[in-house]
């Protein structure tokens, strides 16, 4: 069983529909992440958890909407996206939130916005 | 403001060949922590070292040698003898004692052929 795992693996969407991105971590993670990653750009921090609890929202359009309803699961809940916003999304976790702890990625989800 | 360099986007080897990707970085801060991680095809970051900026000893893990140099604010990671599983995206990455995120660098593609 994999410590980090992310569901759907693909997603394809249209720009009115409504989905929502799953990560579940068996790791027992207090911090959880979900990070963006867009071709040719450097991986974008979007939100952090800490005992479910939202602890950073780095300017995160509110058509991405974060929901944790406790420390091993996170949701990412889309509407209305944009064709920009097709990307890699990628959640992580870690022991706590201070920043030199080490992430553990789950594989991501590959959303492509139509 | 923490930046992370890695100037390298592509690099191209023949298996067995030994390969060096650089990293350079910024910060105000005396304390800070530097991460190496490998993004393998599919698609999960994994991660390979964390250092401390007052630990500038080089470690070494198999094939795998990190060079810590706080004169040149670099932080370079060698693959001795590489091999095909070793085709990857690497990224380097900053955090600083008092900084809320983790900053990723660029991302280089490393491509061994055999």
């Amino acid at each position: 069983e994999t410590g980090v795992t992310q569901t759907p693996r693909h997603l394809v969407m249209g720009m009115t529909n409504k989905k929502s991105l799953k990560c579940e971590q068996h790791l027992g993670h207090n911090a959880m992440y979900w990070y963006k990653q867009s071709a040719k750009k450097p991986l974008e921090l979007m939100f952090v958890y800490n005992f479910k609890e939202q602890t950073e929202n780095n300017s995160v359009p509110s058509r991405f909407s974060p929901e944790c309803p406790n420390s091993s699961h996170l949701f990412l809940h889309l509407h209305t996206l944009q064709p920009e916003d097709s990307a890699l999304y990628l959640c992580a976790s870690s022991q706590g939130p201070a920043t030199n702890e080490k992430l553990f990625f789950g594989s991501g989800t590959q959303l492509s916005v139509l | 403001a923490q930046k992370v360099t890695q100037a390298q986007t592509e690099i191209s080897v023949v298996e067995k060949e030994d390969v060096t990707l650089d990293c350079v970085y910024e910060t105000r801060d005396t304390t800070y922590y530097l991460f190496w991680y490998k993004q393998p095809p599919s698609g999960e970051l994994v991660f390979l070292i964390r250092r401390n900026s007052f630990d500038e000893q080089n470690e070494i893990s198999g094939r795998y040698s990190w060079n810590f140099q706080k004169s040149t604010s670099s932080f370079n990671f060698t693959i001795t003898a590489s091999q095909v599983v070793d085709s990857a995206v690497y990224f380097c990455a900053l955090s600083e004692e008092y900084g809320n995120k983790l900053v990723f660098g660029a991302g280089t593609i490393l491509r061994v052929k055999s």
